[in-house]
């Protein structure tokens, strides 16, 4: 258990669904992350959240809409998604985002897949 | 832009053997610190080790030590005294420090996938 919580664990949608995946971290940490882990590909961040601001878009297509309602809970909104999207989609947090050896804490992720 | 390279994408050890698992990198930045994590099956990233691109001794976790080679930019990870539960996903990482000081975010390698057989 490492404190961070993703929900659902598996997805499965449509092309025309509208879908949220949730991450809750329970460590008090104040930097939140998206990453997507496709097959056979690094880890790509996507966005990043230091106390509820966004800090980075890492040029994400807008069919994902991040959400940080505060520092412990992190939202990934998903619509009209394609194909290519379907990965597992990791949730982390950090104390700070700015301290070079601040490790992250991940979740088990969500498994997606776009029908 | 920074770069991570490991180029065994699957790796075998025998029970109670060690093993090393390759990592290059390539950066302009004067300052970097490397990471590796461990991936299980369960799918959630574990922090293993931690080494600053300015430490003067290579780092060591437990059975995980990291030969870091800074001329050479490499960092590999060695695990001493392989387990059965140590079979997993393992990805180097790196996050660069900027001039202003502050730390960049994390680039992930592609993996190696590492079985220990009983």
């Amino acid at each position: 258990e490492t404190g961070v919580t993703q929900t659902p664990r598996h997805l499965v949608m449509g092309m025309t669904n509208k879908k949220s995946l949730k991450c809750e971290q329970h460590l008090g940490h104040n930097a939140m992350y998206w990453y997507k882990q496709s097959a056979k590909k690094p880890l790509e961040l996507m966005f990043v959240y230091n106390f509820k601001e966004q800090t980075e878009n890492n040029s994400v297509p807008s069919r994902f809409s991040p959400e940080c309602p505060n520092s412990s809970h992190l939202f990934l909104h998903l619509h009209t998604l394609q194909p290519e999207d379907s990965a597992l989609y990791l949730c982390a947090s950090s104390q700070d985002k700015g301290v070079v050896n601040e490790k992250l804490f991940f979740g088990s992720g969500t498994q997606l897949s776009v029908l | 832009a920074q770069k991570i390279t490991q180029t065994q994408p699957g790796m075998f050890v025998q029970e109670k053997e060690a093993v090393t698992l390759d990592c290059t990198y390539d950066t302009s930045d004067p300052s970097y610190g490397l990471f590796w994590y461990k991936q299980p099956s369960s799918g959630e990233m574990i922090f293993l080790i931690y080494q600053g691109s300015y430490d003067q001794q290579n780092a060591t976790e437990g059975r995980y030590s990291l030969n870091f080679q800074k001329a050479r930019k490499s960092a590999n990870l060695v695990i001493s005294a392989s387990q059965l539960g140590d079979s997993a996903m393992y990805f180097c990482a790196m996050k660069p420090l900027d001039t202003s000081g502050s730390a960049r975010q994390l680039t992930f390698g592609s993996g190696t996938q590492l079985t220990v057989l009983p």
